[in-house]
């Protein structure tokens, strides 16, 4: 069964301080990994996905990278806008036919 | 506008009324799916369809039902709802069937309180 695990769950930053979410997963053969972007009472927005080991993308101030067991949301110098809670989410092998398996999620409150 | 649209927003209702909350979406997407989300247990997959007359279980499939006879639309429907059901309820489409889940696109939510 796949499984997702965000750390840390709640992350206070002055603005300005950049720093780093983790999502780690456990999935039998990777078909995508995403990142979403969730304010208080409204749906997700998506933002990005990655395939494959070494991947790299970035918008605005998020950068997100891949590796074979984690995931990687970077924050730099963020803004109080960026406060919002971050979901993770893959895409499973064939056998999760395809099922989209979402970790907890890290809240995120920058403080002007 | 690209959207998804859920109806109602909000919902009270009592244990055993039958229910059904819409979902469309104007974009011609292949994959639609539903989520529930409560704290501590974050969102997880009900239903997904991959294209009309197609659907398949998620994780969390029990005391649900769901159809896809038209492409822009897919209801998810509570025959029997029960308190533990109680939660806030998204549905999503996507453009990619072959992919699946990238851009998913999420419509406004769905709040669900069942006495």
């Amino acid at each position: 069964e796949d499984q997702v695990t965000q750390s840390p769950e709640a992350l206070r930053l002055q603005e300005g301080e950049s720093s780093s979410l983790n999502c780690s997963y456990t999935v039998s053969g990777l078909r995508g990994l995403f990142w979403y972007r969730q304010d208080p009472g409204k749906g997700p927005e998506f933002l990005f996905t990655l395939y494959s080991a070494g991947e790299e993308k970035e918008k605005e101030r998020l950068k997100a990278t891949l590796t074979k067991k984690e995931s990687f949301l970077h924050i730099t110098a963020p803004k109080p806008e960026d406060s919002a809670t971050y979901l993770c989410a893959v895409h499973g092998g064939s056998a999760a036919g395809n099922k989209l398996t979402f970790g907890g999620g890290t809240r995120v409150l920058v403080k002007p | 506008e690209a959207q998804v649209t859920q109806n109602p927003r909000y919902l009270i209702t009592v244990t055993g009324k039958k229910l059904t909350v819409t979902c469309s979406q104007n974009m011609n997407h292949e994959y639609m799916s539903w989520y529930r989300q409560d704290p501590g247990l974050g969102l997880r997959q009900i239903y997904y369809s991959m294209n009309v007359e197609v659907t398949d279980k998620g994780d969390v499939p029990e005391g649900y039902k769901v159809s896809r006879k038209e492409k822009r639309n897919f209801p998810l429907i509570l025959e029997s709802p029960s308190p533990n059901q109680t939660s806030l309820y998204f549905c999503a489409s996507s453009p990619f069937p072959g992919q699946g889940q990238e851009t998913q696109y999420f419509g406004p939510g769905t709040r669900l309180l069942v006495l």
